[in-house]
């Protein structure tokens, strides 16, 4: 079955990177785009952009250009998300998720557990 | 930019029906996707294209599209439907957007 397996929680201090990682099994890793989608506590679902796995390409939401940086290792089936520059209001839980197209755009039926990140001096 | 409008809330009785509608002009264009999530968990899809049902969904949850409205159904609402919900579309750059969420309280 489709396994996304995301890496653990993370501390940081404002103004540092986090890279949060994505594993997956069960599936042809090429075969379907990685998205992310982040929670602050409390707060609604917000997305961030996708990788597409076989050709390596990205496209970011527009509030996190220049900030966020998408990759890929196929050798190990494995997706990173790196967000520099860190502020207290990137505190959320940062979640991976296969896509599966339809038509023009793409929705998500797996989805990973989770990875806390925390920005705290 | 685009945005999907969701109520912040709806609360219903067990046994009744719940409505959560999900607005926004691009919906005629674009499918509609409903998420369920429970607290500590992540989002389920319960959902796809703008009416169809997931395997292992209960069949009292319903989705249509009408015009810039989707609307998700749950009929027969039970305690354990409580939750958020999120509705989830593109734009007319077919850039993911998810609604703001609906918290649905079964009184």
């Amino acid at each position: 079955q489709v396994q996304l397996v995301q890496s653990g929680a993370e501390v940081k201090k404002p103004g540092a990177s986090v890279t949060v990682s994505c594993k997956a099994s069960g599936y042809t890793f090429t075969g379907y785009n990685i998205h992310w989608v982040r929670q602050a506590p409390g707060q609604g679902l917000e997305y961030m952009g996708w990788i597409n796995p076989y050709t390596g390409g990205t496209n970011y939401a527009q509030r996190f250009q220049g900030r966020v940086t998408m990759t890929r290792d196929r050798s190990i089936s494995t997706a990173y998300m790196y967000l520099s520059s860190l502020g207290s209001d990137d505190t959320a839980l940062y979640y991976c998720t296969q896509g599966v197209v339809v038509v023009n755009t793409e929705y998500f039926h797996h989805w990973g557990q989770g990875t806390l990140v925390t920005v705290s001096s | 930019s685009y945005e999907l409008t969701q109520p912040p809330s709806v609360s219903v009785s067990p046994g009744q029906t719940a409505r959560i509608t999900c607005s926004g002009d691009a919906l005629p264009k674009q499918y509609a996707y409903w998420y369920q999530q429970r607290p500590g968990q992540a989002p389920v899809l319960v959902i796809y294209k703008d009416s169809e049902r997931p395997s292992g969904i209960p069949e009292r949850f319903s989705g249509a599209s009408s015009g810039t409205t989707v609307t998700l159904t749950i009929s027969g609402v039970q305690a354990e439907d409580e939750a958020d919900y999120y509705c989830q579309s593109a734009d007319s750059s077919a850039t993911v957007i998810f609604g703001g969420g609906t918290k649905l309280t079964v009184l």
